[in-house]
């Protein structure tokens, strides 16, 4: 059972250009939600964040957008810059539990 | 943040035998974490490791496939014994901040033939 989807395996989008990653959840205990950015040969690394409490959260050139209601979140990138191409993971857990739970991951490639 | 090192960072093993990970976090955390990442996958949570008792094993993990030692707060090691060519994967250790930020190491790709 797949409580965190990431249904696009990948997405290619231009330099210059915003990129957007979409995450679906099912379990509707997760408050807590996650993008982290994966190069090949290293580990993940933690890019963004944000409570349910919010509906944004931005920093720099990435944005994370929270629907609570239709369990859905999205990272936006912009403007997208060939050096984001990886492999981004949307994650969740909840208040409480102290396991996070990962989606299949988005690979991204930006075009220069 | 945690800066986290993995040893060692990929490895050839062979069918039956044992390959032991091991993680080196640079400030005591209570709860490690160790992951698996098949090729093409998400990644799966094994077991979740805290010092100075049993780790706790996920569904379709076991101890005596993959024991997991937690001497003190910066340290753990992973084992995979007795290996087949389906343990091929990367695993990857981790920890999580009491801002529930995760953080990894830069994980070890296990090949096995």
């Amino acid at each position: 059972d797949q409580q965190v989807k990431q249904n696009s395996p990948s997405l290619s989008v231009q330099e210059g250009r915003i990129s957007i990653l979409n995450c679906d959840y099912t379990n509707s205990m997760f408050d807590y939600f996650l993008w982290y950015k994966k190069y090949p040969a290293e580990g993940p690394t933690f890019l963004i964040s944000i409570s349910s409490i919010k509906d944004k959260n931005e920093d720099g050139r990435f944005t994370v957008f929270l629907n609570k209601s239709a369990k859905h979140l999205s990272l936006h990138i912009v403007p997208s810059q060939p050096g984001d191409s990886a492999v981004y993971f949307c994650a969740a857990s909840a208040t409480g539990g102290f396991k996070t739970i990962f989606g299949a991951g988005t690979r991204l490639f930006v075009k220069a | 943040s945690a800066v986290i090192s993995q040893k060692p960072s990929r490895d050839i093993c062979q069918r039956g035998t044992s390959l032991t990970i091991q993680c080196q976090v640079d400030s005591q955390v209570t709860m490690m974490f160790w992951y698996r990442q098949q090729p093409g996958q998400s990644l799966t949570l094994i077991a979740t490791a805290n010092q100075g008792s049993e780790a706790t094993y996920e569904s379709g993990f076991v101890i005596d496939k993959f024991p997991i030692s937690r001497p003190n707060l910066t340290f753990s090691t992973l084992t995979v014994s007795n290996m087949s060519p389906e343990d091929s994967s990367i695993y990857l250790c981790s920890v999580k901040t009491g801002a529930g930020e995760q953080y990894f190491g830069p994980g070890t790709r296990l090949t096995v033939t």
